[in-house]
């Protein structure tokens, strides 16, 4: 298909892991964006890619949350020493621009035990 | 900080009946509003966007206008169908397309 698809559809890990979310977003999209959206509540922004450089990161948590987009397509979020309340589902979107409608992934359901 | 809250749910309604999902912002500049929805087993969705005070943004018989003086987005449908039951989160984003911030999301159910 064409759309944006994310890789696992679910992971279960145990606290303190590592684990790493993929996006493969929608060809030729050069902005792609994380948001994390728990329980209940609307998408949370992560951090946004404008090719292969991350343009905003003030949406991380903290530390332990990285992302990367080295060829300015399929980009990898990883989390270390994952913690309960990584729990969540990660929701990733790609747009042609930054002014242009987000297209969102179907998520990676992530669960911390 | 830039923020939205929407009215919470869940809305239940039956099939034909008229729908309003309350959205106001705070903000600052100029930003864009967008309602996206999520259908059941699927992605979020855009659904309708207005980019400029007084815009009205419509798609599928939902309508919305931008309220830059109640700083408002109110999601409007005059005629609902149960294949419209779904969760529908209110959003805006920066004057320059950043910082998106969605509100916490309300569930419609439409009942035949």
């Amino acid at each position: 298909g064409a759309g944006v698809s994310q890789t696992p559809s679910n992971k279960v890990t145990e606290k303190g892991k590592y684990v790493e979310l993929r996006c493969d977003p929608i060809s030729g999209h050069t902005a792609l964006y994380w948001y994390r959206q728990s329980l209940g509540q609307g998408p949370e922004f992560l951090i946004y890619f404008q090719g292969t450089g991350a343009a905003d990161d003030s949406g991380l948590p903290n530390d332990r949350f990285f992302a990367v987009r080295p060829e300015g397509s399929v980009s990898t979020l990883k989390i270390q020493r994952t913690e309960r309340g990584d729990s969540a589902v990660y929701l990733c979107a790609s747009s042609f621009s930054i002014h242009n409608e987000q297209f969102f992934g179907p998520g990676t359901r992530l669960t911390v035990l | 900080g830039n923020s939205v809250t929407q009215m919470e749910g869940p809305v239940t309604l039956s099939e034909e009946a008229f729908l309003t999902i309350n959205c106001t912002y705070t903000a600052t500049g100029y930003p864009s509003l967008f309602w996206y929805v999520q259908y059941p087993g699927e992605g979020l969705q855009l659904l309708l966007k207005a980019t400029k005070a007084d815009d009205k943004g419509s798609n599928k018989g939902f309508e919305a206008t931008y309220r830059k003086e109640t700083t408002s987005f109110h999601l409007e449908k005059g005629s609902v169908q149960v294949s419209d039951s779904a969760v529908y989160f209110c959003a805006l984003s920066d004057n320059y397309g950043q910082n998106f911030v969605f509100g916490p999301g309300t569930r419609l159910s439409v009942l035949p």
